[in-house]
């Protein structure tokens, strides 16, 4: 079975700090997707990254960047310079190759505070 | 692009009522996803659909739950008859089927069910 784990309930940060969000998963699969996702006050998850089981090379896309360490099962995702639209729910999930079944954390709350 | 749609947005009613839900997908999206997402919580997948087929309905509760996707485009959940603890936010998401599972998902707004 499949679990993801984002053991930060809640961050707090004051503004144009970075910000890194932790996320560790379990699965027996060889092959699999780890994605990252935002949930504004407004409620509708929006997609931010993906990362596919086989490619560990990390990249920084604008002020989001995410180290993926197969060996240590974890994909925590990092904002530069946080700003007071970062204020969100953050969800890390992981999806099975194949069919593309998804489990989520329970997410991690950040404040960005002015 | 339009995006996921969900109806109605919120609804209240008492427990051992009925309710149903409404969901839009993409489209060209042949994967559609229902998620329950309770206050504090991440979503929790209910039921996976390809097309008009069901890939994955093990968490559904399947005495009180049902979910069907006819023709493979629109897709409705339904809860008879509702618990208290059935309170909060059902997702609807579709996924551009890549043969993989690869793809990022898209999510509608969601609908706020209370049951008192």
């Amino acid at each position: 079975a499949q679990k993801v784990t984002q053991a930060q309930t809640e961050i707090s940060v004051v503004e144009k700090e970075d910000v890194t969000l932790d996320c560790v998963y379990e699965t027996r699969d060889t092959t699999y997707y780890l994605f990252w996702y935002k949930q504004p006050p407004s409620g509708e998850l929006v997609f931010l990254i993906r990362r596919n089981s086989f490619d560990e090379q990390n990249e920084i896309s604008g002020r989001y960047s995410w180290n993926f360490q197969k060996s240590t099962s974890s994909f925590n995702f990092t904002i530069t310079a946080s700003q007071v639209v970062d204020s969100a729910v953050y969800f890390c999930a992981l999806s099975e190759a194949q069919a593309g079944k998804s489990t989520f954390g329970d997410g991690t709350t950040l404040t960005v505070k002015p | 692009e339009a995006g996921v749609a969900q109806s109605p947005r919120y609804k209240i009613i008492e427990k051992r009522q009925s309710v149903a839900f409404w969901c839009n997908p993409i489209s060209g999206h042949a994967t559609l996803y229902w998620y329950q997402q309770i206050l504090g919580q991440g979503p929790k997948l209910l039921i996976q659909f390809q097309n008009n087929g069901v890939v994955d309905d093990s968490q559904l509760p399947k005495d009180r739950f049902s979910a069907e996707r006819l023709k493979g485009v629109d897709s409705t959940l339904k809860i008879q008859p509702a618990k208290l603890e059935d309170s909060a936010v059902y997702l609807c998401a579709s996924r551009q089927e890549t043969g993989t599972g690869g793809s990022e998902q898209y999510f509608g707004p969601g609908t706020r069910l209370t049951v008192t």
